[in-house]
């Protein structure tokens, strides 16, 4: 089945402390996506990636950091630097042909105390 | 700036007829997106208008007018199963989506 999986589903950390969240798919998309959401908000879009071995920020990357190493990979890395991490994560991936649909993962959700 | 407008809650009967709404203003238009998020859920895609007019798929429908940056998700024939939130997204340049805060849709028996 292809489809696309985020781990861990929840996810607790302590303030200060770096943590990384998995994303891969086996869609052999080209493109991949990290959103943030907070309750009873849209979706923003952290970082974004369109070929391997290249990534842009999106509108609130600042705090983030991420990888793209393989076409089937795009870690998240949530930093110390970022003032409010605790959201519900979720990573995204596309073609480049219409209708440009996002497949969408199941979602981490960070608690950071 | 850009900014999508859509209602924050929608509440309709089974059975019926509804409309949401989305206006945006955007630097940069290919496409209005629609995607549907059921409470602690991923997104699922809905549909996609790069041209004015209709798309129509199965009970939804999903409309464009780029003249007047406006959208419209028309979902017919309401079941319970349909409460969710409802996201237009603007489809810009290198393929990225800007979403509007989302609509929740309560459909009461």
């Amino acid at each position: 089945d292809g489809g696309i999986t985020q781990s861990p589903k929840y996810l607790f950390r302590k303030e200060g402390q770096n943590v990384t969240l998995s994303c891969e798919q086996n869609l052999n998309h080209d493109a991949m996506y990290w959103y943030r959401q907070d309750p009873g908000q849209g979706l923003r879009l952290i970082y974004y990636s369109q070929i391997v071995n290249d990534f842009q920020k999106g509108d609130i990357a600042e705090g983030y950091s991420v990888s793209r190493e393989k076409k089937e990979s795009f870690p998240l890395t949530v930093t110390s630097a970022q003032k409010n991490p605790t959201a519900f994560y979720l990573c995204a991936s596309s073609t480049d042909r219409g209708p440009y649909e996002q497949y969408f993962g199941p979602g981490t959700r960070l608690t950071v105390t | 700036g850009q900014s999508l407008e859509q209602p924050s809650e929608v509440t309709a009967v089974e059975g019926a007829i509804v409309q949401i709404n989305c206006t945006y203003q955007t630097s940069g238009f290919y496409g209005l997106s629609w995607y549907q998020q059921h409470d602690g859920g991923a997104p699922t895609f809905l549909s996609y208008n790069a041209l004015d007019g209709l798309e129509e798929t199965g009970r939804f429908s999903s409309f464009l007018s780029r003249s007047d940056s406006y959208g419209y998700l028309l979902l017919q024939e309401l079941q319970m199963k349909d409460s969710a939130s409802y996201f237009c997204a603007v489809r810009n340049q290198g393929g990225k989506l800007i979403f509007g805060q989302g609509t929740e849709l309560s459909v009461k028996p």
